[in-house]
């Protein structure tokens, strides 16, 4: 098992261009989650996928953030336009039980400029 | 609304003391609270959690935390740290046991010196 696996582990890119984060959960698992990690707020819960639908998008920020998950084995987060705001660790994670523990990816860390 | 908070945002120990990381909650209603650690680099994992039964729940790499309702409080503890354990630690509470409304506190971060 090699565990949530999140792509790009860094990113940099400049205001206004589209970012796209991305997922894959550990095979079996059916629920998925999207967090963003700041020092300022903590880690913050921004939506979640059961079964690769959304269940809860109410922590997505604003209308520049979107998530889809078009298979059980991959999720994607995209940003657009990037604003330097937007600098963050994001962080997959699945689980396969809403009881059952996390399981986190490394996270990707964006810096928007 | 429900939250965690966690008091100390940074501890600094030397190796082989005890340590004790503080965890405080806010709610009335049956709560579940779990202890994540993240070490430099990483995502979380869980520590240990507590749903219910014996309010000494110990974890994963000789951590135990104490459940405290009267003071509601989840304190996690190790009676002799490693270089090792130097991370971030997350206290986290949910209202229904599961990882849909899990809500983390700020972290603090533990740091071992030799």
């Amino acid at each position: 098992d090699a565990g949530v696996i999140q792509s790009p582990r860094h990113e940099v890119t400049e205001m206004g261009q589209e970012v796209t984060l991305r997922c894959k959960p550990i095979s079996g698992h059916d629920y998925l989650f999207w967090y963003r990690q700041t020092m300022m707020r903590g880690l913050e819960l921004l939506i979640y996928f059961n079964n690769n639908v959304p269940i809860d998008d109410s922590g997505m920020p604003e209308d520049r953030f979107s998530a889809k998950m078009p298979n059980a084995s991959f999720s994607t987060l995209k940003i657009q336009p990037s604003e330097p705001r937007d600098s963050a660790v994001y962080f997959c994670a699945s689980s396969s039980l809403l009881d059952s523990p996390l399981h986190f990816g490394n996270g990707t860390r964006l810096t928007v400029t | 609304a429900q939250s965690v908070t966690q008091l100390d945002s940074q501890v600094p120990v030397f190796e082989e003391a005890p340590v004790e990381l503080r965890c405080n909650y806010s709610s009335s209603v049956s709560v579940y609270l779990f202890w994540y650690v993240q070490y430099p680099n990483q995502g979380l994992q869980l520590l240990l959690k507590y749903l219910s039964g014996s309010t000494l729940v110990k974890g994963i790499n000789g951590f135990e935390a104490e459940f405290n309702k009267s003071q509601t409080s989840f304190h996690l503890r190790k009676p002799s740290v490693h270089i090792s354990d130097t991370a971030e630690y997350f206290c986290a509470h949910s209202p229904q046991g599961g990882s849909e409304k899990l809500v983390f506190g700020k972290g603090t971060k533990l740091t071992v010196n030799p």
